[in-house]
């Protein structure tokens, strides 16, 4: 098993549209979750965090579940510019830890 | 917010010669870099872990002695790539570790480089 899993997509939806994207993680001993967006050709640039609480900004909430071990990824009112590919990350525990990668699901919003 | 830049942003070499890839975290020090390899339309891979004044740490798979990393100072950090061949073209990405004030505390988080295009013919 994968130690952070995405559904690949891609997902094709109508620009206004909703859609959420999961990702889990297999060591329950985690600490830190990050949604990363990727742009073709492009660096991975931080979206979010993800809190415990959860965390809204703007048109995007991440939701973290550590009991399933999932973090979530909700887009409201989506917009083509948010075609990209988005990245679950997942570090820890401790100051030494790996990163690992989501393989990342793509995102299409057709007008 | 961190600014993390590489350089150069595109290479195009022959077989067999050596390509420095250099990354630099801008605005704050860094201890620890990593760097990524990415080929189309897949995920990034980790390579390895840069810690500064101290040997790498490399991911299972990735050869040492062919990817050769420096992290001299708290800023920089270089990927050399010897003796480079055309299965070795990518796109390399590093990163740069920053510890962000958040809710419970500080939480750590990555700035990427922008990455660099290898290239080898």
């Amino acid at each position: 098993r994968k130690e952070v899993e995405q559904d690949p997509g891609p997902f094709n939806v109508p620009e206004g549209a909703t859609v959420a994207f999961n990702c889990t993680y297999s060591n329950s001993a985690s600490q830190s979750f990050f949604w990363y967006r990727q742009d073709c050709r492009k660096e991975p640039k931080l979206l979010m965090s993800v809190y415990s609480s959860g965390n809204e900004d703007g048109r995007f909430t991440a939701q973290l579940n550590r009991a399933s071990q999932y973090i979530s990824l909700l887009i409201r009112d989506s917009k083509l510019s948010d075609s990209a590919t988005y990245l679950c990350v997942v570090t820890g525990p401790g100051s030494a830890s790996k990163i690992i990668f989501g393989s990342g699901t793509r995102l299409s919003i057709r007008p | 917010g961190a600014v993390v830049s590489q350089h150069p942003s595109r290479v195009i070499c022959k077989s067999g010669t050596s390509v420095k890839i250099e990354c630099r975290s801008l605005d704050f020090q860094a201890t620890t870099m990593f760097w990524y390899r990415q080929f189309p339309k897949q995920s990034l891979m980790l390579m390895a872990t840069s810690n500064e004044g101290s040997k790498a740490t490399y991911e299972q798979g990735v050869e040492k002695d062919k990817f050769l990393i420096n992290h001299a100072s708290l800023t920089l950090s270089t990927l050399t790539v010897t003796s480079a061949h055309p299965e070795d073209s990518s796109f390399y990405i590093c990163s740069a570790r920053d510890l962000l004030p958040g809710l419970a505390g500080f939480q750590e988080t990555q700035y990427f480089g922008p990455g660099t295009r290898l290239l080898v013919l």
